[in-house]
């Protein structure tokens, strides 16, 4: 696709169910990235894969997120027994290269989708 | 621990006035620094962005230079336009060893009047 795409852009949900996001990036794009923006801050990261791996999940909150990317190209965030405090926007990003260990560059920049707006209730 | 502070918001000009948001950061080592803007209803877009210090990032006459001495990232425009409207976040990344994550301010909501 043009961009990087996230489903499903508004999602209202229980406390305790469980939540599926879903992030589509930009087609030949091997990294991926979360990320959680709460209300008035700016965005936390939560995990960076590199192709179908998990490089960094150092940003996810607990053990009730897990995220996938099995095929290497879309990705999932799954959030178990959501909570009020889950409530945010998340936010998922790609870029062309994975990790660079030389300064940025273009093949670095990471394009974000419009996010996924989470309600707890 | 890495981190990023900017000025808060929300800040109000008139069309043409000069515009600065102020951005400081923690970090060890040498991070890349980056301007990103989110405009209603759109997503983070990247601004400019600069990788070592005295760097001077630019675009769509927004200027950011990257001061190592005063952990400093200060963005600024001299004529803001009523497009300007948007919120505007400073980051940081450490590439290395880091895969490129980014480590973002709060944020500032800028709204440009007629």
């Amino acid at each position: 696709g043009a961009g990087v795409s996230q489903t499903p852009s508004n999602k209202v949900t229980e406390k305790g169910k469980y939540v599926e996001l879903r992030c589509d990036p930009i087609s030949g794009h091997t990294a991926l990235y979360w990320y959680r923006q709460s209300l008035g801050q700016g965005p936390e990261f939560l995990i960076y894969f590199q192709g179908t791996g998990a490089a960094d999940d150092s940003g996810l909150p607990n053990d009730r997120f897990f995220a996938v990317r099995p095929e290497g190209s879309v990705s999932t965030l799954k959030i178990q027994r959501t909570e009020r405090g889950d409530s945010a926007v998340y936010l998922c990003a790609s870029s062309l290269k994975p990790t660079s260990w030389s300064s940025w560059t273009e093949e670095t920049e990471a394009f974000f989708g419009q996010g996924t707006r989470l309600t707890v209730v | 621990g890495n981190s990023v502070t900017q000025m808060e918001g929300p800040v109000t000009l008139s069309e043409e006035a000069f515009l600065t948001i102020n951005c400081t950061y923690t970090a060890t080592g040498y991070p890349s620094l980056f301007w990103y803007v989110q405009y209603p209803g759109e997503g983070l877009q990247l601004l400019l962005k600069a990788t070592k210090a005295d760097d001077k990032g630019s675009n769509k006459g927004f200027e950011a230079t990257y001061r190592k001495e005063t952990t400093s990232f200060h963005l600024e425009k001299g004529s803001v336009q009523v497009s300007d409207s948007a919120v505007y976040f400073c980051a940081l990344s450490k590439l290395y060893n880091q895969g490129g994550k980014l480590i973002f301010g709060q944020g500032t909501e800028l709204s440009v009047k007629p």
